[in-house]
């Protein structure tokens, strides 16, 4: 069982880089979400998606691009780094969010770094 | 405000004791609410789900109290591998979970 794999584990960008975080699960989930989690915080969610061709903003979407073209991957790009972006990145993805208690399922989450 | 408190701690705890956490929320519409634990550099993993009526898994109970806006964890006969950081998380209407900064719990020999 793969669950949400998320890569890469790690990474180190320039200011002004782009890059794209990727997420993938093989569970059939209808709902994946971004987070990103800095010290002192909680998890802030970044973007989300309910379905396949259905994304939205979450709490600071701000620099990050979603897109989600199929039921199993829904990656995150980032369109021009900056130092504020350095955070860690949680992908994560649930059955569905008609379920009321429904569980949020994990990647293992990528440390980035820009410089 | 935040829409999630917790106080950060940590919890500094001896082997077997019982220790409770508290988290309080801000929405009075929130509809669900959970507990997840996370380890030191590892992702969030689900610990329980928060029911009205209080429920418990083991040596975990988790409580809500919908008037006063608060949800709290107890931790009986406590052991070294629940050293942890336990995140309380509450479901918005909007597609949205709220997470907590969560609480550092570690537990001593």
């Amino acid at each position: 069982n793969a669950g949400v794999t998320q890569t890469p584990k790690f990474q180190v960008l320039k200011t002004g880089q782009s890059m794209t975080l990727q997420c993938a699960q093989d569970m059939n989930h209808e709902y994946m979400s971004w987070y990103r989690q800095d010290p002192g915080m909680g998890l802030r969610l970044i973007h989300y998606s309910v379905g396949a061709g259905i994304t939205d903003q979450g709490e600071v979407p701000n620099g990050y691009n979603v897109s989600r073209s199929t039921t199993e991957d829904f990656p995150l790009r980032l369109l021009s780094a900056a130092p504020s972006q350095t955070s860690v990145y949680f992908c994560a993805s649930s059955y569905s969010w008609t379920v009321m208690n429904t569980e949020a399922f994990f990647g293992q989450g990528t440390r980035l770094t820009v410089v | 405000r935040k829409e999630v408190e917790q106080d950060p701690g940590p919890f500094n705890v001896p082997e077997g004791a019982t220790v409770a956490f508290n988290c309080t929320y801000s929405n009075s519409a929130s509809q669900s609410f959970f507990w997840y634990r996370q380890d030191c550099r590892k992702e969030p993993k689900l610990l329980m789900s928060v029911y009205s009526s209080g429920n418990e898994d083991g040596r975990f109970t988790a409580q809500l109290n919908r008037a006063s806006q608060y949800i709290s964890l107890l931790i009986r006969d406590s052991k070294l591998s629940d050293s942890a950081t336990y995140l309380c998380v509450v479901r918005k209407s909007n597609y949205q979970l709220i997470w907590g900064a969560g609480t550092k719990l570690i537990i001593k020999p």
